[in-house]
């Protein structure tokens, strides 16, 4: 399967930790990248590589993953971190699909 | 300071064709894949097609493969998408994006434009 699975919506209580999960036959090939898109603005990269934070991105934010499911953890979830979240394979080789984006999840921070 | 600047959509009628542009700034267009995202209204994020910077090949979504095309004016360092026979199932913003790579055969959008909307209707 060529799909990425997400759960559509997350809630979490302020300061709190929570995970988002992405399962997908692509993640176990390639490393998932994760993108936050709040309402009104264009995505923007948390996590790229499993594991590798933008520098402007708070270290709240990691990525893990094993076997078919990728995972984004926000370690004391902040209010400003309510967002959609979205998954996303995004591979350079000769794939028949070489750009998979997960359904996104709708985290609310409460 | 990179930017992305996309232009060209608006409200056109079923079976039209439309023409994005998005003009980069701050790097050179010639040196990195791009591509084209779109999201309809209150849905999510869905892949539409590629540029590659080595050897000029693209590739595209099923959904719209053999009425889309992708190209690029390096010299102008813009990057454009031609949409022909449009339908309904087309509305949506579409984001230029840049692609960055990682290790042997990885990619991840590192630069995303603010979008620009396309509404397919009669």
């Amino acid at each position: 399967s060529s799909e990425l699975t997400q759960d559509p919506a997350v809630s979490v209580a302020l300061g709190q930790t929570v995970r988002i999960t992405c399962q997908g036959d692509n993640l176990r090939n390639y490393n998932a990248n994760w993108y936050q898109q709040k309402p009104g603005q264009a995505p923007v990269v948390v996590i790229y590589g499993k594991n590798n934070r933008p520098s402007e991105i708070p270290d709240r934010f990691s990525g893990s993953s094993s076997g078919n499911t990728a995972s984004l953890t926000i370690t004391g979830a902040q209010a400003e971190d309510e967002a959609d979240y979205y998954c996303n394979c995004n591979s350079r080789d000769t794939s028949v699909n070489p750009v998979i984006f997960g359904g996104g999840t709708k985290l609310t921070v409460l | 300071e990179v930017q992305l600047v996309e232009s060209g959509g608006g409200l056109v009628q079923p079976g039209e064709s439309l023409r994005l542009s998005c003009v980069v700034s701050g790097f050179n267009l010639s040196s990195y894949w791009m591509h084209w995202v779109r999201q309809a209204s209150g849905k999510g994020l869905v892949w539409v097609s590629r540029f590659n910077n080595d050897g000029g090949s693209s590739r595209y979504a099923d959904s719209v493969k053999g009425r889309f095309t992708i190209s690029r004016d390096n010299a102008k360092n813009t990057l454009f998408l031609q949409m022909r026979s449009l339908t309904a199932e087309d509305t949506a913003v579409y984001y230029c994006v840049r692609d960055r790579p990682y290790g042997a055969n990885s990619g991840y959008f590192d630069n995303w434009g603010q979008g620009t909307l396309v509404t397919v209707s009669s």
